[in-house]
């Protein structure tokens, strides 16, 4: 089974600090992807990579940067944390193109700023 | 941007049937994808249509209309665990995307 992992499951942080969400997939996967999830908004695609230090942005990169150094590890920054920013984060990876291979989600981090 | 429509919330009684509907404003997309999220959990996959017509997959089938602009997930023989968000995504590229999802609340 695929394995992708969120280092933290709850995190809080203050208004202005650099916030770095980590995020790993056992199963080599070509394409990773960060999404927020608001309610009532759905999942909204931040980043995604398809390959090493290759990355697109999605529908909402203002304020987020990411970084793929390696091809099993996928990281979200938050430059600057605003409050705006509090949501839950949710990473995903799957393998190929075409939409047909299903995306595989981490149990999310749940980020809260203060 | 992408536009993809679903109820927000539908209840329904165990054993029942029960059919979440997804509209959606986009073109040249790939296919119409289906996930359950359990609250407090990960979504996780439950079907794909890349062609117009039925799938089924146990319990669950979907359906992809590209003339009409429509799909929908069908369950059957609803079970209290079957309650959970179920969203609609579709796919262009490398990039999905979601649905607002609906929330299913399963009755005894």
């Amino acid at each position: 089974d695929v394995k992708v992992t969120q280092s933290s499951r709850y995190l809080v942080k203050r208004t202005g600090e650099k916030v770095f969400l980590e995020c790993v997939q056992d199963m080599d996967h070509e394409n990773m992807f960060w999404y927020r999830q608001d309610p009532g908004l759905g999942l909204r695609l931040i980043y995604f990579s398809y390959d090493v230090k290759m990355k697109e942005k999605g529908d909402i990169p203002e304020g987020y940067s990411v970084s793929r150094e390696k091809k099993e590890r996928f990281s979200l920054i938050l430059e600057s944390a605003s409050t705006n920013q509090t949501s839950m984060y949710l990473c995903a990876s799957t393998s190929g193109t075409g939409g047909n291979q299903p995306q595989h989600f981490g149990d999310g981090t749940r980020l809260s700023i203060l | 941007g992408q536009s993809l429509e679903q109820p927000s919330e539908v209840t329904a009684v165990e054993g029942a049937i029960v059919q979440i509907n997804c509209t959606y404003q986009t073109s040249g997309f790939y296919g119409l994808s289906w996930y359950q999220q359990h609250d407090g959990g990960a979504p996780t996959f439950l079907s794909y249509n890349g062609l117009d017509g039925l799938e089924e997959t146990g319990r669950f089938s979907s359906f992809l209309s590209r003339s009409d602009s429509y799909g929908y997930l069908l369950l059957q023989e609803l079970q209290m665990k079957d309650s959970a968000s179920y969203f609609c995504a579709v796919s262009k590229v490398n990039k999905f995307y979601f649905g607002s999802g609906t929330k299913l609340n399963v009755k005894p």
